[in-house]
């Protein structure tokens, strides 16, 4: 069966730390990653997609990593700030076809 | 662009009775999705459509539910009866086939209350 976990469930941290989400999911065999937050009462935001050809992704101060052959992925945070506290979400599609299978988010909160 | 837009941002009925929630994609988009969410089970694609043509509803969890899309530009997620359980918060998102997934766009939500 095909599954994504992310652990913690909830990370708080000082301001200006860089941090490290995690993701891992079930069969290498991925089409693609996508990395989503979430703020209260809001829709989610794209954040980063991974090709299942692509190592990683960079966004200002995100980066996103994949490993197939180990099931992983990471969002960094770099020099992170009150403004970035969210629920992340990793999202993973095994098709073509938009089927994606979501993890049930990381609550980050950074502390001022 | 304006995003996805949906509407109403909340509603509240009482059970039994018809509810229909509403979304406008981003111009250009060719599929559109409807997702549910609740703390419990967190986000539960419904169904989705490809060029107005629904490819896969296996996530509708009834048949009190039903979803159209007469053009690119509007969707609706109909649900008669409503029941109390069906209360949580439906999104729709839209995305671009540029021959590789492109990412997906999300609405705000409709929180639904169902009592």
């Amino acid at each position: 069966k095909q599954e994504v976990t992310q652990i913690p469930a909830a990370l708080s941290v000082p301001e200006g730390e860089n941090l490290v989400l995690n993701c891992s999911f079930t069969d290498s065999a991925i089409y693609n990653l996508q990395w989503f937050r979430q703020d209260p009462g809001k829709g989610l935001t794209s954040l980063l997609l991974i090709q299942s050809s692509q190592r990683e992704q960079t966004s200002g101060r995100l980066n996103a990593s994949l490993d197939k052959s180990s099931g992983r992925s990471t969002l960094y945070i770099a020099a992170s700030q009150p403004g970035d506290s969210a629920t992340y979400l990793c999202a993973v599609s095994w098709d073509s076809n938009y089927q994606l299978i979501w993890g049930a988010g990381t609550k980050l909160i950074i502390k001022p | 662009d304006a995003g996805v837009i949906q509407s109403p941002r909340h509603e509240v009925t009482e059970m039994g009775q018809e509810v229909t929630l509403r979304c406008k994609p981003i111009s250009g988009h060719d599929y559109l999705f409807w997702y549910r969410q609740t703390m419990m089970r967190g986000l539960e694609l419904l169904i989705y459509f490809n060029n107005n043509v629904p490819i896969d509803d296996s996530g509708m969890p009834e048949d009190r539910f039903s979803a159209k899309m007469p053009n690119a530009s509007f969707s609706t997620l109909k649900i008669q009866p409503s029941e109390p359980r069906d209360s949580a918060v439906y999104f729709c998102a839209s995305a671009y086939d540029r021959g590789v997934n492109s990412p997906l766009h999300f609405g705000n939500g409709t929180r639904l209350t169902v009592t």
